[in-house]
């Protein structure tokens, strides 16, 4: 299994521009997570889907933020405008129901400029 | 769900075992621990949970206390490539939108 890929591993724009960062999850898992990680707080929980559908946004940060999953096996991840702040490293995870552990992709650091 | 309290960082000579500690006074009965670990760079990656019991896999052991209000994490024989934050986690199994992540252990394996 070639487990979670997140693209691109690095992304670096200006500011004001749209970013869209994409997850593939493993392939029959039904939960996927979005995080953010800074060196300031740490991992936060973005948003949580289930079966496609979105469960619990509320650690979104922002109007600025959306994310979608269209279908079982891809994710987005948008930030329109980008601002500084939003410059981070963005985690994609799945996980499997009953299976409880939830598997991480490689990242995407982000730096908005 | 329960948070947790770790040491910020902890040393550990390569070959011998590292004993990673964790509180968690408010843990409920319906709740578990996990344990993840987080090389420089890469994603978090799953090490181990348990309930109540003792559980070992491949890669460490979990021991916890029997009120369950503090777990230790086991790695038998610390090696360099160990070198990583070791975040403890509670939450209620399935329930995945609470999966919070504290700000861990940072375990430096020395040579």
């Amino acid at each position: 299994d070639a487990g979670v890929i997140q693209s691109p591993r690095h992304e670096v724009t200006e500011m004001g521009q749209e970013v869209t960062l994409r997850c593939k999850p493993i392939s029959g898992h039904n939960s996927l997570f979005w995080y953010r990680q800074t060196m300031m707080r740490g991992l936060e929980l973005l948003i949580y889907f289930n079966n496609n559908v979105p469960i619990d946004d509320s650690g979104m940060p922002e109007d600025r933020f959306s994310a979608k999953m269209p279908n079982a096996s891809f994710s987005t991840l948008k930030i329109q405008p980008s601002e500084p702040r939003d410059s981070a490293v963005y985690f994609c995870a799945s996980s499997s129901e009953p299976a409880t552990e939830a598997f991480f992709g490689q990242g995407t650091r982000l730096t908005v400029v | 769900d329960a948070k947790t309290t770790q040491p910020t960082s902890m040393d550990c000579a390569e070959g011998r075992a590292a004993n990673l500690p964790c509180n968690h006074s408010t843990i409920s009965g319906n709740e578990y621990v996990y344990w993840y670990r987080q090389i420089h760079s890469q994603g978090p990656q799953y090490i181990i949970h348990g309930l109540k019991n003792n559980e070992t896999n491949e890669m460490a052991s979990l021991i916890i206390t029997e009120d369950r209000k503090s777990s230790t994490l086991i790695l038998p024989h610390a090696t360099l490539r160990d070198t990583a934050v070791y975040y403890c986690i509670v939450r209620v199994r399935y329930n995945f939108n609470k999966f919070y992540f504290g700000s861990g252990t940072k375990l430096n394996v020395k040579p």
